[in-house]
């Protein structure tokens, strides 16, 4: 069976500190990848997906940058970060030419 | 930007009574969906409608879809405690899917 998993769960960033969060699917292949933002109570802002290695596709221009080096890896960075860049931070898959989507547990980021 | 906007916003209802949520959005789709969040956890898919279906059943979930009318409901009927989470209608274009902002259901014991 299929699986994604997330790392870390919760994050504390100071601003201006780089950010590192990682996605990892198991038990699929050339799965589209996806990044989405959550505001506390809020809906799901989508940030990047991929259909494939090294394709990605980026929904909103912002501090953030997403990568794929492996099919079922899919990375998101950034550099420096902003206060508001806080929220909650999921990842999802589908297989490729479905809609249903299967999200990750999240990483909640607070940057301080 | 989002496709989907949930109404209401936030609902209360007792328990072993039937929730309803609606979603509207405003272009053309290939299919909605349905999604729950738990609070502080991810998504789960519920359910599926696509854009030459009426109406589906998913043991106490019933979803409709009016694409002429541009908008979808969900009930839930005899509602459980274990109902209480935020729910997302979600619209289907090429590969990406967009997410509305959620109706918060809360059931009363």
């Amino acid at each position: 069976s299929q699986t994604i998993h997330q790392w870390p769960a919760t994050l504390v960033q100071p601003v201006g500190s780089p950010l590192s969060l990682e996605c990892t699917v198991e038990g699929t292949s050339n799965p589209n990848l996806y990044w989405y933002r959550q505001a506390a109570g809020r809906g799901l802002q989508l940030l990047f997906y991929s259909v494939g290695i090294g394709q990605i596709s980026s929904e909103v221009p912002q501090n953030l940058s997403a990568s794929r080096p492996q099919d079922r890896q899919f990375i998101l960075s950034s550099k420096k970060l902003l206060l508001s860049d806080s929220g909650f931070y999921l990842c999802a898959w589908t297989v490729t030419g479905e809609e249903t989507q299967y999200f990750g547990p999240g990483t909640r980021l607070l940057v301080l | 930007s989002q496709q989907g906007e949930e109404d209401p916003q936030a609902l209360s209802i007792q328990e072993g009574e039937n929730a309803t949520m609606n979603c509207s959005y405003k272009t053309s789709i290939n299919n909605l969906q349905w999604y729950r969040q738990n609070s502080g956890r991810g998504l789960v898919h519920l359910i599926l409608i696509r854009s030459n279906e009426r109406e589906k059943h998913s043991g106490r979930l019933r979803v409709t879809l009016d694409t002429s009318k541009k908008s979808s409901s969900l009930l839930i009927t005899a509602s459980r405690a274990a109902d209480t989470a935020s729910y997302f209608c979600a619209t289907g274009r090429d590969d990406k899917i967009i997410f509305g902002k959620g109706t918060r259901l809360h059931i009363l014991p």
